[in-house]
């Protein structure tokens, strides 16, 4: 079975500073990586995927991600935050090729400060 | 409007009484599930249900149960609630088999449930 790991809980961070998210999996065969976001009072929504191909993933914000098949990682990151980055942002992962479960990590808030 | 629509967005009830958070979704996914949030644990899957006629449980069913009474509906009961039931509950759907699924999930925008 696939796992994920989100080795920090809280990232605080200055506005404008960059920032990474770390993120690492655990799994035997190919994987699809997620990152979501949920903002306060909301639900989640999709920030980029690796699926295949390219191992740099851009999204939506700014955001962009590295997948490391050598490390099993899938960090996270944007060069320059802003206070509407303020989010709580979930790695997951599941088995490539059709639909298996999608597993969640634990989730790291971001704080920028102004 | 919402793709995926949850109620109640709020509950607060009392131990031992029976609780149902309804979802339903205009995206015209075959795929539902039910995910419960708590605070350090991340997202944890309760159910999921391929299609009308397929339930399956997650990680955590023990004392749930779901009901799939169309493709856009999906519904999570709590027969007998208990304060460690306290958790902001999320609908997602995804698309059925096929080249278009990616494993992506689209959300709710989640049902915070209190049981006093």
């Amino acid at each position: 079975a696939q796992s994920v790991t989100q080795l920090d809980s809280q990232v605080p961070v200055f506005e404008e500073a960059p920032v990474e998210l770390r993120c690492n999996y655990s799994s035997s065969v190919s994987v699809y990586l997620f990152w979501y976001v949920q903002y306060p009072n909301q639900g989640l929504q999709l920030l980029l995927k690796y699926l295949s191909g390219s191992t740099l993933v851009k999204g939506i914000n700014g955001f962009e991600a590295e997948f490391n098949k050598s490390q099993t990682s899938f960090h996270l990151r944007k060069p320059s935050v802003h206070i509407s980055d303020t989010a709580e942002y979930f790695c997951a992962v599941t088995l490539s090729g059709g639909y298996q479960k999608v597993t969640f990590g634990t989730g790291t808030k971001l704080q920028v400060i102004p | 409007d919402a793709d995926v629509t949850q109620t109640p967005r709020n509950r607060i009830t009392k131990t031992g009484k029976r609780i149902m958070l309804e979802c339903s979704q205009t995206k015209g996914h075959d795929r539902m599930y039910w995910y419960r949030q708590d605070p350090g644990l991340g997202l944890r899957l309760i159910y999921y249900s391929f299609d009308v006629k397929d339930i399956n449980k997650g990680e955590i069913s023990d004392g749930y149960s779901v009901s799939r009474q169309a493709q856009a509906k999906f519904s999570l009961s709590l027969e007998s609630a208990i304060p460690n039931q306290t958790a902001l509950y999320f609908c997602a759907t995804s698309v059925g088999p096929g080249e278009r699924d990616s494993g992506e999930l689209f959300f709710g925008e989640g049902s915070r449930l209190t049981v006093l």
